[in-house]
């Protein structure tokens, strides 16, 4: 089947720096991308929608300027956390969705563990 | 053998009807969630559970531990309720209670006015 992954896996940094998650496809081209968070103890929360080439759309609550997405081709998005902060801390996940996929064709990454400290 | 199956794969119910979608799991759990994914959106999360039942409106969840199953009811089925119902765990292969999701295959639920 399809494959997304996400890089890094894990990932720990010091409060005020920025830290870059990777999503890519790996067999198909995704025109839209998803990124979700999970708190601990937490369910999954989209953050955002990415399409390829325009600007991502965020969920209410989720601060653009923080959670920096670029979808800049049909296989790979990313998503830079800037200025993370111990809040920040949580785990990120990353779904791709091929264009010519029916309904439930949606392929999700392993997911990326920050811990800010 | 998939750790997370779901069955059925496909669900066609007329409005109205009680519907049950289950999820089995083969690894030791943390959670277990219950997405919806709608056409051309993302995910929502329908419930998180770890023990017993949890009822939203019309939804309900139910968890077994010791048989590791789970399922998905919906009550006066509606159109609106036409979706992808995805499982997911969070196993405890990886970090303990904040390990890494599972996720089945989801089941695709049409209903019919």
């Amino acid at each position: 089947g399809a494959v997304v992954s996400q890089h890094p896996s894990w990932v720990i940094c010091k409060s005020g720096t920025s830290v870059k998650i990777e999503c890519r496809s790996l067999d198909f081209q995704a025109t839209t991308m998803f990124w979700y968070r999970q708190f601990p103890k937490q369910s999954l929360m989209l953050m955002a929608t990415s399409n390829e080439g325009s600007k991502a759309t965020y969920e209410q609550g989720v601060e653009k300027d923080k959670f920096l997405i670029n979808h800049a081709s049909l296989t790979l998005s990313t998503l830079t956390v800037t200025s993370a902060h111990p809040e920040d801390s949580s785990f990120y996940i990353c779904s791709a969705r091929s264009p010519s996929g029916s309904l439930g064709e949606q392929f999700f990454g392993p997911g990326t563990r920050l811990t800010v400290l | 053998k998939n750790e997370v199956e779901q069955s059925p794969q496909n669900l066609t119910a007329q409005e109205g009807e009680f519907i049950t979608i289950n999820c089995s799991y083969s690894v030791g759990i943390s959670a277990l969630h219950w997405l919806q994914q709608h056409p051309g959106g993302g995910i929502v999360s329908l419930f998180m559970l770890s023990s017993g039942k949890k009822k939203h409106g019309r939804l309900i969840a139910t968890i077994n531990i010791q048989e590791k199953h789970s399922s998905l009811h919906i009550t006066a089925s509606h159109p609106r309720d036409s979706a992808v119902y995805i499982c997911a765990v969070e196993w405890e292969g990886f970090g303990g209670s904040q390990g890494n999701l599972i996720f089945g295959k989801g089941t695709k639920l049409s209903v019919k006015p």
